[in-house]
């Protein structure tokens, strides 16, 4: 079964600290991996789509990596602020079910002042 | 544009009651999704549609159905609620299936 996993479910990190979230999956056959924020009582918002072929995508203080060999893509935020305070959640579609998503549980981020 | 938007916003249903969301799209798209997301196991496919006029089963779709008779609209139907299908329900489109996808507000859906 195609799984997608997110560790840690919450992390509190100082203002202005740089962070590492990560998401994990189990088919090595993905074709391509989605970063999403979530604000309380709202729906998704789409950060960063990475293709099967890329390494690596970036969005301003956002740059998301994937490594298909060892099933990891991490979400890197630099200098975090109050207002990245969010669920982040990953999303991976495989190659046969390439327009499903399969989701991870995400991880609460809080950014302390 | 209004992007994907979702009625209503919340809903109460006793337990047998029936009822319909509505998800709309204005961005032309042609894959549409609908998910449901409950604590601690993340958002779950309930069915989606590629086109006008098809559907498709996702990971979860007993107890609903759906229908997209036009491209613009996805409905999803629950026949006969239970308390199970208490969750927050999400609508999604994309313009293909392997691209960015748009999320809807989401619908809050409480059966007793």
């Amino acid at each position: 079964k195609q799984e997608v996993t997110q560790i840690p479910a919450a992390l509190s990190v100082p203002e202005g600290e740089n962070l590492v979230l990560n998401c994990s999956f189990t088919d090595s056959a993905i074709y391509n991996l989605q970063w999403f924020r979530q604000d309380p009582g709202k729906g998704l918002t789409s950060l960063l789509l990475i293709q099967s072929s890329q390494r690596e995508q970036t969005s301003g203080r956002l740059n998301a990596s994937l490594d298909k060999s060892s099933g990891r893509s991490t979400l890197y935020i630099a200098a975090s602020q109050p207002g990245d305070s969010a669920t982040y959640l990953c999303a991976a579609s495989f190659t046969g079910t390439a327009s499903k998503l399969t989701f991870g549980t995400g991880t609460r981020l809080q950014v302390t002042l | 544009n209004a992007g994907v938007t979702q009625t209503p916003k919340f809903r109460v249903l006793k337990t047998g009651q029936s009822m319909t969301l509505l998800c709309a799209q204005d961005m032309n798209h042609e894959y549409m999704y609908w998910y449901r997301q409950d604590p601690g196991m993340g958002l779950r496919l309930i069915h989606y549609s590629v086109g006008e006029g098809t559907t498709a089963k996702g990971e979860v779709p007993d107890g609903y159905n759906v229908s997209r008779l036009k491209k613009q609209n996805f409905l999803l139907g629950l026949e006969s609620a239970a308390p199970s299908q208490t969750s927050v329900y999400f609508c999604a489109s994309s313009y293909e299936g392997v691209h960015t996808q748009y999320f809807g507000p989401g619908t809050r859906l409480t059966v007793l």
